[in-house]
């Protein structure tokens, strides 16, 4: 299988635990997306690298919320201290830039968070 | 600021009928990218089109169709002849250029009975 995998596909944790999701994007990608989706709603973006430098975060993403992609290859993102609130899907995607790409995510099939 | 706003929240037709999905977008950009995506029931996104901001041809692919007009800033999406298997949420989504983040709208969500 050649397209974005997520690690794990679901968790479920104690308010006040740390959790780390796993993203492997296709590999030829430099831009790897991190999203967040809750119920009836659109995903909403949180981060994005291009190669190993992320390059915007957003407001959504409090200080409790850690990204990196050290190698320019797989990324993690980190939630400390989760609350209930952090519940959601979380959605990792990658694409080509600008050069050689048309701007369109590929999309893996999200790690679901649950906190009890 | 960017924003992309679906007013359709649920759409039920039956099979066989037309459907249109009703995307409408703000940029204060003059290169911008405008795409669809399909999120089936099992969950993972799915990439349908995507459109640049000087191109404001129709496009048709199969049963779709898309209608981009920059004078309403409207990209609307049409099914014709729907079927079952295109139950679905469906997303209109935004970005300043190839490779910077979407913004995506708060979906359409489609049920197609038999």
């Amino acid at each position: 299988d050649t397209g974005v995998s997520q690690d794990p596909r679901h968790k479920i944790t104690k308010r006040g635990q740390n959790v780390t999701f796993r993203c492997d994007p296709i590999s030829e990608h430099n831009r790897l997306y991190w999203y967040r989706q809750t119920l009836g709603q659109g995903p909403e973006f949180l981060t994005y690298f291009q190669n190993e430098a992320q390059l915007e975060k957003s407001r959504l993403l409090s200080d409790r919320f850690s990204a990196e992609r050290p190698k320019g290859s797989f990324s993690t993102l980190e939630i400390q201290r989760t609350e209930q609130g952090d519940s959601a899907m979380y959605l990792c995607a990658s694409s080509l830039g600008l050069f050689g790409g048309t701007g369109e995510l590929f999309f893996g099939e999200g790690s679901r968070l649950t906190v009890l | 600021a960017q924003k992309v706003t679906q007013a359709q929240t649920e759409i039920s037709v039956v099979e066989k009928e037309d459907v249109t999905l009703d995307c409408v977008y703000e940029t204060r950009d003059t290169t911008y990218y405008l795409f669809w995506y399909k999120q089936p029931p099992s969950g993972e996104l799915v990439f349908l089109i995507r459109r640049n901001s000087f191109d404001e041809q129709n496009e048709i692919s199969g049963r779709y169709s898309w209608n981009f007009q920059k004078s309403t800033s409207s990209f609307n999406f049409t099914i014709t002849a729907s079927q079952v298997v295109d139950s679905a949420v469906y997303f209109c989504a935004l970005s300043a250029q190839a490779g910077t983040a979407l913004i995506f709208g708060k979906g359409t969500t489609l049920s197609v009975s038999s």
